[in-house]
């Protein structure tokens, strides 16, 4: 049972490329969710589904595209890449009733 | 919209000894998840514990513990016995129950180191 897979685990970007990080789980959870990590921020969430065909913005939405046309894949795509989305970043998934479990995060460096 | 609040950055703790990390939140609903996720240095988030808030009695997972009080909106992790590998980087966070459902709220984070 591979739960949530993230690919890729680290990546560097020069700025103004674009790339999809990718996210899939073999759970089939309705929810899926992406999140970025700061220094002194905590988590803060980027989009969420609540089943495929269904997204929306979380916290932090500009610069970031998102699709779901499977229950199992949830990609996040970065249009145009800035030094600012230098970030650890999180998948998530989750059925209704047990929290969420998340994948190990991609570090991505925009330089 | 919700917010969460961790007001200790950084907590240490000898082995074998009791910590507890506070965690407070303002939310107007009533309905809601609370949880506390542990991110060891492996950058890995792992559920730690869950509370319902329409359940009064305290959550508890073998040496974790909840104190849950919903009037106060506070909801402090308490680990008993500190294992070295109970060191790591504890969130609390928030989940409306409802149309909203999925959206999790996090707070800052405590780094709690634990010393042999």
């Amino acid at each position: 049972n591979a739960g949530v897979t993230q690919t890729p685990k680290f990546q560097v970007l020069k700025t103004g490329q674009s790339m999809t990080l990718q996210c899939a789980q073999d759970m089939n959870h309705e929810y899926m969710s992406w999140y970025r990590q700061d220094p002194g921020m905590g988590l803060r969430l980027i989009h969420y589904s609540v089943g495929a065909g269904i997204t929306d913005q979380g916290e932090v939405p500009n610069g970031y595209n998102v699709s779901r046309s499977t229950t199992e894949d949830f990609p996040l795509r970065l249009l145009s890449a800035a030094p600012s989305q230098t970030s650890v970043y999180f998948c998530a998934s989750s059925d209704w009733n047990y929290g969420y479990t998340f994948g190990s995060g991609t570090r991505l460096t925009v330089v | 919209a919700q917010t969460v609040t961790q007001s200790q950055p950084e907590m240490s703790v000898q082995e074998a000894e009791t910590v507890t990390l506070s965690c407070t939140y303002d939310t107007s609903e009533s309905n809601y998840y609370l949880f506390w996720y542990k991110q060891p240095p492996s950058r890995q988030m792992i559920l730690v514990i869950r509370q319902e808030a329409y359940k009064q009695q305290n959550a508890t997972e073998n040496r974790f513990s909840v104190n849950f009080q919903k009037a106060a909106k506070s909801f402090s992790l308490k680990i008993s016995d500190s294992q070295l590998g109970d060191t790591a980087m504890y969130f609390c966070a928030f989940m409306f129950k409802g149309t909203s459902y999925g959206k999790l709220t996090f707070g800052q984070g405590t780094i709690l180191t634990v010393h042999p």
